[in-house]
């Protein structure tokens, strides 16, 4: 059982190019989110999906879009990346009614120039 | 108002000593207060959870104590070993337009020596 898997792991952008993060679950969640990890900063929303073509915005939604045309997907996508934008991407999912208890993957680093 | 506030940044433990980190909030909304574990590499995972309806919870070495009054909740490790040298997360959880909204603390970088 895979859990939360995100691709890529690992990826260098220049500022104004964009990118897509993907993350899939095996466990049948209706809730996935993203958020954006930072020194000092802990983690932070950026958007949340509460089921298949719905998303919604979190605490830091600037910047990105995101889309859910899979139950057991939810991409990330940066249009225009910014070196603001360098950060450690996680992606996570929950079942209804166990909306705490957040299933994490293991994080894509992105870092933009 | 929707801040939780964690303390210290790190915590540097020698081996079978207490570690203690302390979280509090504002917002009394909140009614779920779990601690995430972190390793190098890899995502937060649950670690122990507390409802405000009780003061303390303990699941082995690890202890959540709950005080409703001061909006205060922190983390004990009894007896630390190497093996738990992490970053922690406290967090707190309310229902925000029908769904529930967890807020995180900012962390802390526990290191336990042999």
């Amino acid at each position: 059982n895979a859990g939360v898997t995100q691709t890529p792991k690992f990826r260098v952008l220049k500022t104004g190019q964009s990118m897509t993060l993907l993350c899939a679950q095996d466990m049948n969640h209706e809730y996935m989110y993203w958020y954006r990890q930072d020194p000092g900063m802990g983690l932070r929303l950026i958007h949340y999906s509460v089921g298949e073509g719905t998303t919604a915005k979190g605490e830091v939604p600037d910047g990105y879009n995101v889309s859910r045309l899979k139950k057991q997907n939810f991409l990330l996508g940066l249009e225009s990346a910014a070196p603001s934008q360098t950060s450690v991407y996680f992606c996570a999912s929950t079942k209804i009614g166990y909306n705490e208890k957040l299933f994490f993957g293991s994080g894509t680093q992105l870092s933009v120039l | 108002q929707q801040q939780v506030k964690q303390s210290p940044q790190s915590l540097i433990v020698q081996k079978g000593g207490i570690s203690i980190i302390n979280c509090a909030y504002e917002n009394t909304a909140f009614d779920y207060f779990p601690w995430y574990q972190q390793f190098p590499g890899k995502g937060p995972a649950l670690l122990i959870a507390i409802r405000p309806d009780v003061s303390e919870k303990k699941e082995g070495r690890f202890t959540i104590s709950f005080n409703k009054s001061a909006k205060q909740f922190s983390l004990h490790i009894m007896d630390s070993q190497p093996g738990d040298s992490a970053t922690y997360f406290c967090a707190a959880s309310m229902l925000f337009k029908n769904t529930d909204k967890l807020i995180f603390g900012t962390g802390t970088r526990l290191q336990v020596f042999p």
